[in-house]
């Protein structure tokens, strides 16, 4: 079984741009979250999408959005990227059916604004 | 707010020892996950314990729960220089998991 797939791994954007990140999760999964993980904040939660709806959200600004599509594949836009949004970008897949459901994270996408 | 809460914040052993890592947490939780990740790449996950479970082995990993006093412990017995990583802990809330800052082993040939 393939575990999680997050495209491009590593992306160098500038200041103002947007930017879109991919995670396909594992089969069968139907939730998809993301996180941040900064040297400074550590792993901070973003949002979660379980079948094609948010379910879940964080504390980031509405520069930070996602979605999730009908095969569960999900993305995450932020818009007018500041230098501060440099971080590894990980998302984790589950089943999403209950609540005690093992989350599977992906390598990660590192993003680097100059 | 963060929820985990790791002790030590980087623990160096030999090879050959055990190693025990704790996890504090602030509010009710449906379980807790512990992961692994080597240098910034991708967290591994370890195990799952569940709020009404007490106690979890995984071939060298044992975790327990203590619920009434929102802590739990991870313990790695017979570590190998592989092992050497950061650990975190990743309280369940709401389906949120709201990870610590991790404790950073190192395991010394």
């Amino acid at each position: 079984k393939a575990g999680v797939t997050q495209t491009p791994r590593y992306l160098i954007k500038t200041r103002g741009q947007q930017v879109t990140l991919s995670c396909s999760p594992i089969s069968g999964h139907r939730s998809v979250s993301w996180y941040q993980q900064t040297p400074g904040q550590g792993l901070q939660f973003l949002f979660e999408y379980f079948s094609e709806t948010q379910r879940n959200k964080g504390n980031f600004p509405g520069r930070f959005s996602g979605r999730q599509f009908s095969n569960s594949r999900s993305e995450m836009n932020v818009s007018t990227l500041e230098l501060g949004d440099s971080a590894l970008y990980l998302c984790a897949s589950s089943w999403g059916g209950g609540l005690n459901t093992e989350a599977f994270f992906g390598q990660g996408t590192r993003l680097t604004v100059v | 707010s963060q929820q985990g809460e790791e002790d030590p914040q980087a623990l160096s052993i030999q090879e050959g020892e055990n190693a025990t890592m704790n996890c504090s947490y602030k509010t009710s939780i449906n379980n807790l996950q512990w992961y692994r990740q080597n240098s910034g790449r991708g967290l591994v996950h370890l195990i799952l314990i569940r709020s009404n479970e007490r106690e979890k082995h995984s071939g060298r990993l044992r975790v327990t729960l203590d619920t009434s006093k929102k802590s739990s412990s991870l313990l790695i017995t017979a570590s190998r220089a592989a092992d050497t990583a950061s650990y975190f802990c990743a309280p369940n809330q709401g389906g949120k998991l709201i990870f610590g800052q991790g404790t950073e082993l190192s395991v010394k040939p």
